[in-house]
C-alpha cells in the first residue's frame, strides 16, 4: 500500500512550457485535490475531484487543468507555466462524505518556472 | 481576505514543556477542524481533529480545544519531543464542502533539546 504517490518530485521548466505532474493513490479514495503550497502561506485548492468524471475549481484554479478518467488518477496539467506558478504541489485524497474529512497526502513536486 | 490565521510563523519550546499552537478562523459555519504536521520534503500529515459539537480531543500527547464564541482552535502538545519540531497547520471544512480543507499559513515549532 503506497498511498498517495507524485511524480516528478522536482521539476523545472521555461516560460511557455507546459507539463502535466501526476498524481496516484491505492486506497480506493473517492476524493482527490491539488494544492500549492508558496511561502508563508498555507496549502491553497487549486482543483479537486469528488469522484471519477467529476471536476471541480479550488480557489486558484486558474493556469491549471485536470480530469479524473479512473478512481486512482488525478493529473494536474499546466497549460502554460509561468514564474508566478513556481511552488510546491500537493496531492491530497480522502474517502467519501460519511467519513472524517482527513485526507492523505502525497510527498509534493518542487515546480521551478523560470 | 484569510478565513484561517495563524499568527505565529514560529514557536521555540523547551524539551518537556508545553506547546500551544493557536490558530483563528472566521467563519462560524466551519464544522470540522484539524492539525497537520508537515516535515521538511514531505506532505502534510493528519495529527489530530474535533468537530464543531466538542471543544476538546485528546490523542496521547496532544489535545485540540475549540472555542466556538471565540472562533479559536489550539493544539497543545505534552510533554514537547524534539521530534515533534515541524511546522503545524490548522484546517477547517465545512459541511457540504466535498471534504474541500483551508488552511492556516503554518507555524514552525522548534523543541530545543
Amino acid at each position: 500500500n503506497a498511498g498517495v504517490t507524485q511524480t516528478p518530485k522536482f521539476q523545472v521548466l521555461k516560460t511557455g512550457q507546459s507539463m502535466t505532474l501526476q498524481c496516484a493513490q491505492d486506497m480506493n479514495h473517492e476524493y482527490m485535490s491539488w494544492y500549492r503550497q508558496d511561502p508563508g502561506m498555507g496549502l491553497r485548492l487549486i482543483h479537486y475531484s469528488v469522484g471519477a468524471g467529476i471536476t471541480d475549481q479550488g480557489e486558484v484554479p486558474n493556469g491549471y487543468n485536470v480530469s479524473r478518467s479512473t478512481t486512482e488518477d488525478f493529473p494536474l496539467r499546466l497549460l502554460s507555466a509561468a514564474p508566478s506558478q513556481t511552488s510546491v504541489y500537493f496531492c491530497a485524497s480522502s474517502t467519501g462524505p460519511n467519513s472524517l474529512p482527513s485526507q492523505y497526502f502525497g510527498p509534493g513536486t518542487r515546480l521551478t518556472v523560470l | 481576505d484569510q478565513q484561517v490565521k495563524q499568527n505565529s510563523p514560529s514557536l521555540s519550546v523547551q524539551e518537556g514543556r508545553i506547546s500551544i499552537l493557536n490558530c483563528d478562523y472566521t467563519n462560524s459555519m466551519f464544522d470540522y477542524f484539524l492539525w497537520y504536521k508537515k516535515y521538511p520534503a514531505e506532505g502534510p500529515t493528519f495529527l489530530i481533529s474535533i468537530s464543531s459539537i466538542k471543544d476538546k480531543n485528546e490523542d496521547g500527547r496532544f489535545t485540540v480545544f475549540l472555542n466556538k464564541s471565540a472562533k479559536h482552535l489550539s493544539l497543545h502538545i505534552v510533554p514537547s519531543q524534539p521530534g515533534d519540531s515541524a511546522v503545524y497547520f490548522c484546517a477547517v471544512t465545512l459541511s457540504g464542502s466535498a471534504r474541500q480543507l483551508t488552511f492556516g499559513s503554518g507555524t514552525q515549532l522548534t523543541v530545543l533539546p
